[in-house]
């Protein structure tokens, strides 16, 4: 267990829709990154905060957002789904850019299903 | 933006044999490489990781070998077992010198232990 937490696990929906998902860091983490796997594309960086701060905006679309709140927990909101949205979207978080020893551990996972 | 080759795509070795998975880079400014396992229904868990300060780290059966003249990476395993049996990513960062760990990642590895 990396101490990452995604909450759903699963997720199906039908297009055109909005969905919300959660991610709680680990503990002691401040930054937090969202990344995307499909067959296609592989493992995808959409974006990352750090304390609460927009850090690092990687191929996330318009349609898609991301906050990371006070308490430190994060979400990542999708709109106007597309079946080409479907994918497991990943939680990872790190204590932070500039920490020595610096690591990324990710979170199991939410698998979104458009349909 | 950085580029992370992996090779080969899929590995099947046979129990107690080794298994080697290379892996390039394009930016010359990456200076964090992290290994993860990506078990079915699992998010990646981080293995072994290298920074380019130094050439090579071994933890037990697994190591890493880094040539940065080369722009290239390496993941050994040894003496496979089948619950090594799994995907395998490579990754490459700027890390602390983007002021991000944002991660490349490479297409992945399915590796295959037979008993």
């Amino acid at each position: 267990d990396s101490g990452v937490t995604q909450t759903p696990k699963h997720l199906i929906t039908a297009t055109g829709q909005r969905v919300t998902l959660r991610c709680s860091p680990r503990s002691g983490d401040l930054s937090v990154y969202w990344y995307q796997q499909s067959l296609d594309q592989g493992l995808q960086f959409l974006i990352q905060y750090y304390n609460g701060e927009e850090r690092a905006k990687g191929n996330i679309l318009e349609r898609f957002s991301a906050q990371q709140f006070p308490d430190l927990h994060s979400e990542l909101n999708l709109s106007s789904l597309e079946l080409g949205d479907s994918a497991l979207y990943f939680c990872a978080s790190s204590v932070g850019p500039g920490q020595p020893n610096e690591k990324l551990f990710f979170g199991s996972g939410t698998q979104l299903s458009v349909l | 933006g950085e580029n992370v080759e992996q090779h080969p795509s899929t590995l099947s070795v046979q129990e107690g044999d080794s298994a080697v998975i290379k892996c390039t880079y394009s930016d010359s400014a990456s200076n964090y490489f992290p290994w993860y396992k990506q078990e079915l229904g699992k998010g990646p868990q981080l293995i072994i990781d290298i920074r380019s300060n130094v050439g090579e780290k071994k933890d037990q059966r697994i190591a890493v070998t880094l040539n940065k003249t080369a722009k290239h990476f390496s993941l050994h395993i040894t003496e496979t077992q089948p619950e090594d049996s799994a995907v395998y990513f490579c990754a490459a960062s700027m890390g602390s010198g983007a002021g991000s760990y944002q991660l490349t990642f490479g297409k992945g590895t399915k590796l295959s232990v037979i008993p």
